[in-house]
């Protein structure tokens, strides 16, 4: 069955640094998602894309985030300085439509930590 | 503004027992309800959805606009039901790609 599947499993990174988590959705899908999920809380929704671009985006998705999908399989969320604050599980999901009730299918997860 | 409650972290039950686990929600327009679970170190996936009235795993949730409710109930428990539970919505906004999740409720079974 095909999976999203999400590298690294788990990132360590200092402060300022820059990161960018990688995703690998499932091949006939063309709705990608980020989630994100700090400990003890909810999945917060951060940002979506379709056709090479951002639909929809939360509040928590400032000018720090981006997204790309550089070649057509990978979709990458990088944060430019990261903080305190951005330490949490981050999770990439796939669908095939935007079609209310569509199934989205989610990666397993990268937990980011921000020393 | 949309929003998912889950009144409950922890739910715990013995084996063959009932189980409902609550999820209200708030949202304006006409939602589109999930259930989500989390088996432990598995990925997030999806339980079962109001639009197909299925039953999944013995599991089977109503959605009540009166009462604003979806709540995800299951006659006999099972060990293997042991899990993160996830209620989510998704707005009709034309974006119905978004998903809002409650805060999840550990269902606990034991024999």
């Amino acid at each position: 069955e095909p999976e999203v599947t999400q590298t690294p499993s788990h990132q360590v990174t200092q402060m300022g640094q820059e990161v960018i988590l990688r995703c690998v959705p499932i091949s006939n899908h063309l709705y990608f998602y980020w989630y994100r999920q700090i400990l003890g809380q909810k999945v917060e929704f951060l940002v979506s894309f379709y056709n090479n671009e951002i639909s929809e985006k939360s509040e928590i998705f400032d000018d720090q985030f981006s997204v790309e999908r550089p070649d057509g399989s990978n979709f990458t969320l990088k944060i430019r300085s990261t903080k305190l604050e951005d330490s949490a599980m981050y999770f990439c999901a796939s669908s095939r439509s935007r079609r209310v009730g569509t199934e989205a299918f989610f990666g397993q997860g990268t937990r980011l930590t921000v020393v | 503004a949309q929003r998912v409650t889950q009144p409950e972290k922890l739910l715990s039950v013995f084996k063959g027992a009932p189980v409902e686990l609550k999820c209200n929600y708030s949202y304006s327009g006409s939602p589109e309800l999930f259930w989500y679970v989390q088996y432990s170190r598995q990925r997030l996936q999806l339980l079962l959805r109001h639009i197909s009235r299925e039953s999944i795993k013995g599991f089977t949730a109503d959605l009540n606009k009166g009462e604003t409710s979806f709540h995800l109930k299951k006659p006999f428990a099972q060990e293997e039901d042991s899990a993160m539970y996830y209620c989510a919505l998704s707005g009709y906004t034309g974006t119905a790609s978004k998903l809002t999740f409650g805060t999840g409720t550990r269902l606990q079974v034991t024999l």
